[in-house]
């Protein structure tokens, strides 16, 4: 089965600029979550997309956003790009089928850096 | 809040078994998680807890007291391969939202 995918892998863009991220799912997997990684921070948070709906959000500005298609695919979107929204930008899937056990696995993310 | 907190960096010798500590204080439980992360490489699922006790899986352990909002991971005979940072994360009670320790830097000395 193949693994999470992300496009692109690295990215590099100017302030004011906007991006857009993509991730597939692993097959079957409904849930996708995104993160957000930098030395400073670690790993937070950005939003969960379950079903084409965002079930969670993190604490992020309204800069940062996503949407979720009926294959489960998602992409997400950071517009007016700051300097410090230079991070890797991780993408998780999981079955989310309910039960307690539901594991989130990641895909290689996409390396964003702004100038 | 929600906190989680590990030791930044940790060194160990080949062979040897290491200890790798976590507490964390969220306002909803539904699990804990470990990850391993090398440098430049995505998290990769080590192991998951929901009910107190300890959990085995070859090599590695993790071990839960959610009365004392605490777990460990440990890993035996250790291997120069295991040098990486290991992510502890807690899923809130709230779907399928993770928050992740800072990570500790394992170093596995010859």
């Amino acid at each position: 089965k193949a693994g999470v995918t992300q496009t692109p892998r690295y990215l590099i863009k100017t302030r004011g600029q906007q991006v857009t991220l993509s991730c597939s799912p692993i097959s079957g997997h409904r849930s996708v979550s995104w993160y957000q990684q930098t030395p400073g921070q670690g790993l937070q948070f950005l939003f969960e997309y379950f079903s084409e709906t965002q079930r969670n959000k993190g604490n992020f500005p309204g800069r940062f956003s996503g949407r979720q298609f009926s294959n489960s695919r998602s992409e997400m979107n950071v517009s007016t790009l700051e300097l410090g929204d230079s991070a890797l930008y991780l993408c998780a899937s999981s079955l989310q089928t309910g039960g307690t056990t539901d594991t989130q696995y990641f895909g290689p993310g996409t390396r964003l850096t702004v100038l | 809040g929600q906190n989680i907190d590990q030791p930044t960096e940790m060194t160990a010798t080949e062979g040897a078994i290491v200890q790798i500590n976590c507490t964390y204080q969220t306002s909803g439980f539904n699990g804990l998680f470990w990850y391993q992360q090398h440098a430049g490489e995505a998290p990769t699922f080590l192991s998951y807890n929901v009910l107190d006790g300890l959990e085995e899986k070859g090599r590695f352990s993790s071990f839960l007291s959610r009365s004392k909002g605490y777990s460990y991971l440990l890993l035996k005979e250790l291997q120069m391969k295991d040098s990486a940072s290991y992510l502890c994360a807690v899923r809130d009670n709230q779907g399928g939202k993770l928050i992740f320790g800072q990570g500790t830097e394992l170093s596995v000395k010859p």
